[in-house]
């Protein structure tokens, strides 16, 4: 079945640093690679996706890549700011389903 | 729409005990998620349904847990009994369609003393 790393667990910068998370996964069939923001005591909320037709996608301060023949990809954040201190997951598709990695605390301090 | 709603936000119960969490996913979505978050796991899928059809149980970690869906605007997850190590947050999720973003509930945080 799938199975995705994420590194790291926990990423301290200062604001308007860049921060970046990785994360592998080890089935070919996935297609479809979202990033969740999830804040203390609420659920994971989408932040940016891409699929396995594409190599990068950006979205203002936010972007991913994928590497499809090395089975990672990435999440980086620029500028970064107080509020973007929380956990991100990286997540990989299992047929309909989402197989999540372990999180990254990322705290930014002004 | 109100989003994926879960009840109860907060559910403290005695070891032995049954506990039943419930999921109203959102409306038009056909696929319906359960997952456990703990610090040492991360987020762990449970369950999946399509069309209220459980398609993926393989996450299940025992007998002791069971979901169901009767119908589209509703699903309920079931342990029975209750142990320490079942503490932890349990999220449900809804989708429309085979693939896309998926929306999470507020969870249940599930206390086993």
């Amino acid at each position: 079945g799938e199975n995705v790393e994420q590194h790291p667990s926990t990423l301290s910068v200062q604001e308007g640093d860049s921060a970046v998370i990785k994360c592998t996964y080890s089935d070919s069939a996935s297609n479809y690679f979202p990033w969740y923001k999830q804040e203390l005591g609420k659920g994971p909320q989408l932040i940016i996706d891409i699929r396995s037709n594409v190599g990068e996608k950006k979205d203002q301060r936010i972007a991913v890549t994928l590497n499809k023949t090395a089975k990672h990809f990435s999440l980086h954040i620029t500028e970064t700011q107080p509020e973007d201190s929380a956990v991100y997951f990286c997540a990989a598709s299992r047929g309909a389903a989402l197989i999540f990695g372990k999180g990254t605390t990322l705290s930014v301090s002004s | 729409d109100a989003g994926v709603i879960q009840s109860p936000r907060h559910e403290v119960t005695e070891m032995g005990q049954e506990v039943t969490l419930r999921c109203k996913p959102i409306s038009g979505h056909d696929y319906l998620f359960w997952y456990r978050q703990t610090m040492m796991r991360g987020l762990e899928l449970l369950i999946y349904f399509n069309n209220n059809v459980p398609i993926d149980d393989s996450g299940m970690p025992e007998d002791r847990f069971s979901a169901k869906m009767p119908n589209a605007s509703f699903s309920t997850l079931k342990i029975q009994p209750s142990e320490p190590r079942d503490s932890a947050v349990y999220f449900c999720a809804s989708i429309r369609g085979g693939s896309g973003e998926a929306f999470f509930g507020q969870g249940t945080r599930l206390t086993v003393v």
